[in-house]
């Protein structure tokens, strides 16, 4: 059984910038969260796709968007950067909506 | 607004001592209250509480909810360097979201 994934790892940008954060759910879940974890802060949560709908949203911009495939991948994208998205993304995958998640090693992100 | 708040932000014990770690909560449509390990990256998850009282158990890690006074603990009895990490609790909220605590940074010395 594989776990969940995410890409990259590591990356820089710079304000203004667009970026792409990429998640692979963990082996049959078709639900997919993603949350900011700044620097000494507690996960914020951002949005749940559920079967490719968004199925809930935290207190974030537009600006924050997603996707998830068919296959329950999911993409986190984020436009016009700022320096305080300078933080960890993390993306967590379940069985169901609700169900217990389980999350990726997150992509550290950088706003220079 | 829904919020969530671990005490003490910080703890300093060694080897050996037994910890107590809280976490109470405000939130709407209250679900379930999970607590998670973080030591490097990815939360690795401890317990999901749902009933009030029901003491739930994992080697020296063990956890009770109280939803008449809408707090949980999470206690480590003879703790190991390895249990140093940031302890998150979270509540799950109505619509599935969870709503995170800060976190409690504990640092185990030898």
């Amino acid at each position: 059984e594989t776990g969940v994934t995410q890409s990259p790892t590591h990356l820089i940008k710079t304000r203004g910038q667009q970026v792409t954060l990429r998640c692979s759910s963990q082996s049959g879940h078709n639900t997919v969260s993603w949350y900011q974890q700044a620097l000494g802060q507690g996960p914020q949560f951002i949005f749940q796709y559920y079967r490719e709908e968004e199925n809930g949203r935290g207190n974030f911009p537009p600006r924050f968007s997603g996707l998830q495939f068919p296959n329950y991948s999911s993409e986190l994208n984020v436009n016009a950067l700022e320096l305080d998205d300078s933080a960890l993304y993390l993306c967590a995958s379940s069985l169901v909506s609700g169900g217990e998640q389980f999350f990726g090693p997150g992509t550290r992100l950088t706003v220079l | 607004e829904d919020k969530v708040v671990q005490s003490p932000l910080s703890l300093v014990v060694h080897e050996g001592d037994t910890v107590t770690l809280n976490c109470s909560y405000e939130v709407t449509n209250f679900r379930s209250l999970l607590w998670y390990k973080q030591e490097k990256k990815a939360p690795t998850f401890l317990f999901m509480l749902t009933s009030s009282g029901i003491e739930k158990k994992s080697g020296r890690l063990s956890s009770i909810l109280d939803k008449k006074e809408l707090f949980s603990i999470l206690n480590i009895t003879a703790t190991q360097t390895g249990d140093s990490a940031v302890y998150l609790c979270a509540v799950e909220a109505g619509d599935y979201q969870l709503i995170w605590g800060a976190g409690t940074k504990l640092i185990i010395k030898p």
